[in-house]
């Protein structure tokens, strides 16, 4: 599988800030990849796909406004939540799509909004 | 979002004792993959299914593809105290790279020695 760096592993932010997240494929030429968000205890909940030169793709009731993806290059997607509040404190994770059957996931990025 | 149905929700067992979870779904799925998580980590895939029916092994890991396609278990042999983690199956009902993955509601594996 592709190998996939993920930055920052945590972050604390005061409420109404924003934050980025970022998501590199090291070894691949990613056209898709996706992010996902994982509250304690629970299962990975996608988010969004994120496709390179183009819109990313939400799904249902995942606010595009709040959560913007930018997925400028084919190595980096970048997530920020922007006027971050602490119900979105969370556990924030990309994956790379290599193949037809191969998904990558980052190491996550633990965020804390305080 | 659709989410895949596991069992046990949690496991306690002792170090050396083989491990049984499933996953159920009310829709078809194309391939099942499973996935271990430990605390503060990503995913890493333990054991990749492409066909109904499909049984494969990886070490002391065995996984099945159900035939229905709605439903896939792992078993793991002889557990070891690093098998302490998160399991979670995962469907994908396309073939096509941007396919989403649909994951379980996860089984949490203790190990006591």
């Amino acid at each position: 599988g592709a190998v996939v760096s993920q930055h920052p592993s945590w972050v604390i932010c005061k409420s109404g800030t924003s934050v980025k997240i970022e998501c590199r494929s090291l070894d691949f030429q990613a056209t898709t990849m996706f992010w996902y968000r994982q509250f304690p205890k629970q299962s990975l909940m996608l988010m969004a796909t994120s496709n390179e030169g183009s819109k990313a793709t939400y799904e249902q009731g995942v606010e595009k406004d709040k959560f913007l993806i930018n997925h400028a290059s084919l190595t980096l997607s970048t997530l920020t939540v922007t006027s971050a509040h602490p119900e979105d404190s969370s556990f924030y994770i990309c994956s790379v799509t290599r193949g037809p059957y191969g998904y990558t996931f980052g190491s996550g990025t633990r965020l804390t909004v305080v | 979002g659709q989410q895949l149905n596991q069992s046990p929700q949690s496991m306690f067992i002792q170090e050396g004792e083989d491990v049984s979870m499933n996953c159920t779904s009310s829709s078809i799925f194309n391939t099942w993959l499973w996935y271990k998580q430990d605390p503060g980590e990503g995913p890493v895939l333990l054991i990749a299914l492409y066909k109904a029916g499909e049984l494969t092994s990886n070490g002391r890991l065995t996984a099945q593809f159900g035939i229905t396609r709605k439903d896939s278990f792992l078993n793991i042999s002889a557990s070891i105290p690093s098998d302490v983690g998160i399991y979670f199956c995962a469907g994908k009902i396309n073939t096509g790279t941007a396919s989403k993955l649909t994951f379980g509601t996860g089984t949490r594996l203790q190990v006591t020695l």
